[in-house]
C-alpha cells in the first residue's frame, strides 16, 4: 500500500518559474527520498533528508521535512523543459532496518511549457 | 546511467508463461531491492536481499513469485504461470546504505 500522497497530482508551468510539490506520509520515518522519473523510465535518485533535518539544498532543489506534520516538499527553481517529468517522495519507515524498503507516494506530474 | 542494469527491458508473454527477469546491481552495493510499478503508480515494494539473503518480502509476492541472489551479486525475479494482473514494470535498485539506485526497469505485458 503507499504509504503517503503527493500534491499536487499534476502540475503545470512555464520555463524559468518555480514548482513546489508536497508529500504526506503516515508513520514515523528514518529518511525521505525523493525521485524523478522520465516517462516509462527508471528513477532517478534527487536528494535524502533524514528524520532529523529539516531543510536540504541540492543545485536548484530544495527539500524541506516537517516531522511533526508528516510532510515534506520539494522546490524546483527555475524551472527548465527539461525538468518535465514525475516525482516522487519515498519513506524509509522508523522502526525497520534503516535501508529496507521504501514506501512510494503516488506521484507528482510535473510539466514545464518552454 | 545510474550503474544498475536490467535483462530484458521488454518482456510479451501470453497467460501461464513463466518468466524470468534479471538485475545486476552496482558492484559494491550489498542490498538489492524488487519493485513493482504499474502505470500511473508509485513503486511498491516485493522483495529485497541484503548479501545473497532475502530479508524482507511482500504481501505482494505471491506463491506464484520468487526471487534469488545466489552469490550476493545479481538477482533473478522469475513470474511462474502469469497473469494479465502482473503487466506492469519490474524495477530492480541497488544500495549500499540510504540512497537506492534504481535500474531502467523490465517492462512485462501478459497477453
Amino acid at each position: 500500500s503507499q504509504q503517503g500522497e503527493e500534491d499536487p497530482q499534476a502540475l503545470s508551468i512555464q520555463e524559468g518559474e518555480n514548482a513546489t510539490m508536497n508529500c504526506s506520509y503516515k508513520t514515523s520515518i528514518n529518511n525521505l527520498q525523493w525521485y524523478r522519473q522520465n516517462s516509462g523510465r527508471g528513477l532517478v535518485h534527487l536528494i535524502l533528508i533524514r528524520s532529523n533535518e529539516r531543510e536540504k539544498h541540492s543545485g536548484r532543489l530544495r527539500v524541506t521535512l516537517d516531522t511533526s506534520k508528516k510532510s515534506s516538499s520539494l522546490l524546483i527553481t527555475a524551472s527548465r523543459a527539461a525538468d518535465t517529468a514525475s516525482y516522487f517522495c519515498a519513506t524509509d519507515a522508523e522502526g525497520e532496518t534503516s535501508g529496507s524498503r521504501l514506501t512510494f507516494g503516488e506521484g507528482t506530474q510535473l510539466t514545464v511549457n518552454p | 546511467d545510474t550503474g544498475v542494469s536490467q535483462d530484458p527491458r521488454h518482456k510479451i508473454t501470453k497467460r501461464g508463461q513463466n518468466v524470468t527477469f534479471r538485475c545486476d546491481p552496482i558492484s559494491e552495493h550489498n542490498r538489492l531491492y524488487w519493485y513493482r510499478q504499474t502505470l500511473g503508480q508509485g513503486p511498491e515494494f516485493l522483495t529485497y536481499f541484503q548479501n545473497e539473503a532475502q530479508l524482507e518480502k511482500s504481501r505482494l509476492l505471491s506463491d506464484r513469485f520468487s526471487a534469488e541472489r545466489p552469490k550476493g551479486s545479481f538477482s533473478t525475479l522469475e513470474i511462474q504461470r502469469t497473469e494479465q494482473g502482473d503487466s506492469a514494470m519490474y524495477l530492480c535498485a541497488s544500495s549500499s546504505y540510504g540512497e537506492q539506485y534504481f535500474g531502467p526497469g523490465t517492462r512485462l505485458t501478459v497477453t
